[in-house]
């Protein structure tokens, strides 16, 4: 079973902002939170990583309090390109349990 | 190669007969792995290698389903007398090297179909 708990869907409209935000309630001292990105007929693709604060790359960022019992990806200005399958994972082995994840749905 | 490709992409088996996919991983990554993804859902974790070695084979759902790299490099996941539950896509992975962060690359995946 998934440890994390993400929306299964969420809208949005061209050039806006997307937090997608995850609960990870029993993370461990050792995990960290990675996210990945799935679009039809494709694998995952890996997002960003990070272990606790601001991570931020030419992707996306990713922000994690320092209770680290929740995180959110930011997505900043989607394209509809950006319509996919988000996964929030809490890793902590080499075998990825990635759950639903949030299928992001991106219009005009 | 560029990337990790798997053959064939689709794949249609009727049920009993026995089917193997392939997967070449990026060149001089260590690590392999195989999950299955059931439509709708997020991948499950079947098997993992480290060079020819299966170190973890605890995702495998029976003893009709095998997996092995001989070579450290592509890998075969075989399963015998296919099922209908059988029906998904199965997803290949490597890594660089066996570091617990370090970021796993996909390939397309294999979608079967069992009639």
């Amino acid at each position: 079973l998934a440890k994390t708990t993400q929306p299964i869907s969420m809208d949005s409209y061209e050039g806006q902002e997307v937090n997608i935000t995850c609960s990870h309630n029993n993370i461990a001292t050792n995990d960290y939170i990675t996210w990945y990105q799935q679009f039809p007929s494709q694998g995952p693709r890996f997002i960003i990583q990070g272990y606790k604060t601001k991570v931020t790359n030419e992707v996306a960022s990713l922000f994690i309090p320092a209770d680290r019992k929740s995180s959110t990806l930011s997505l900043p200005r989607v394209s509809l390109s950006d319509t996919a399958v988000y996964y929030c994972l809490q890793e902590a082995g080499y075998a990825l349990n990635f759950g639903k994840g949030t299928s992001l749905l991106v219009t005009p | 190669g560029a990337g990790v490709s798997q053959s064939p992409r689709y794949k249609v088996a009727k049920r009993g007969q026995d089917v193997a996919l392939r997967c070449d991983p990026i060149s001089g990554h260590v690590s392999l792995f195989w999950y299955q993804q059931a439509l709708g859902q997020g991948p499950e974790f079947l098997t993992y290698f480290q060079n020819e070695a299966q170190l973890d084979k605890s995702g495998l759902p029976s003893d009709r389903f095998f997996a092995e790299r001989p070579e450290g490099s592509v890998s075969t996941l075989k399963i015998q007398r296919t099922q209908q539950e059988d029906s998904a896509v199965y997803l290949c992975a490597s890594s660089l090297v066996r570091v617990r962060t370090d970021t796993q690359y996909f390939g397309p995946g294999t979608r079967l179909t069992v009639l």
